[in-house]
């Protein structure tokens, strides 16, 4: 079966600007995870969704990210305005369900190189 | 609050030989879930094993096997007969609620 798609692999923006990306899970997979990885850090989740409703977004800096996954199925992650510290892999990883046993899969990631 | 400790920067084995990867969690909860992944240059997290905390046996999947210490809260990754292509960072990740906690990885170097 087809795994986590996202797009783009790669951007280069400067601060101030805007971008935008997507994810396209795994078929079937109810829930979705958005995480950033800072260069030398394990992954930090940003927000979490159960079909097209937020789980989780504690750790969403929400006066320049959002997220939205309006028909349950593929997502976009925003950032508005970008920032140096933006500077990050964002990964998307999908789950059949949020239950302590299943596996998240994740995508290849978009690596985002803030100027 | 839970957390994940990987304290080696980097290891370097030999082709063919096993190595140890070493994992040690903090958590207050009485069931809990352990993965490691698997991170190449690609950038990909690939998920390697999973341990549940009542399970009795240590995981294992192919030449992964998962070194579950309960008690000591450790859960080391082995990887034996060790492939050029296993060099990665490996990242050891315990489940709080939906979402996982990271640590900070290890660098696993694979020589000829």
């Amino acid at each position: 079966e087809a795994g986590v798609a996202q797009s783009p692999r790669y951007k280069i923006i400067e601060k101030r600007q805007s971008v935008a990306f997507w994810c396209n899970p795994i078929s079937g997979h109810a829930t979705l995870y958005w995480y950033q990885q800072i260069l030398g850090q394990g992954p930090k989740l940003l927000i979490q969704f159960q079909n097209n409703g937020v789980v989780d977004d504690s750790q969403l800096p929400k006066d320049r990210f959002s997220a939205e996954r309006l028909k349950g199925v593929d997502s976009t992650l925003k950032i508005q305005p970008a920032k140096l510290e933006d500077s990050a892999v964002y990964l998307c990883a999908s789950s059949l369900a949020p239950a302590s046993v299943e596996t998240q899969y994740f995508g290849p990631g978009t690596r985002l190189l803030v100027l | 609050a839970q957390k994940i400790t990987q304290t080696q920067p980097g290891m370097f084995v030999q082709e063919k030989e096993a190595v140890t990867l070493d994992c040690t969690y903090d958590t207050s909860d009485q069931s809990y879930g352990l993965f490691w992944y698997k991170q190449p240059s690609s950038g990909e997290m690939i998920f390697l094993i999973y341990q549940g905390s009542y399970d009795e046996q240590n995981a294992t999947e192919g030449r992964y096997s998962l070194n579950f210490q309960k008690a000591r809260k450790s859960a080391n990754l082995v990887i034996s007969a060790s492939q050029l292509g296993d060099s990665a960072m490996y990242f050891c990740a315990i489940r709080q609620g939906g979402k996982l906690i990271f640590g900070q990885g290890t660098e696993s170097s694979v020589k000829p």
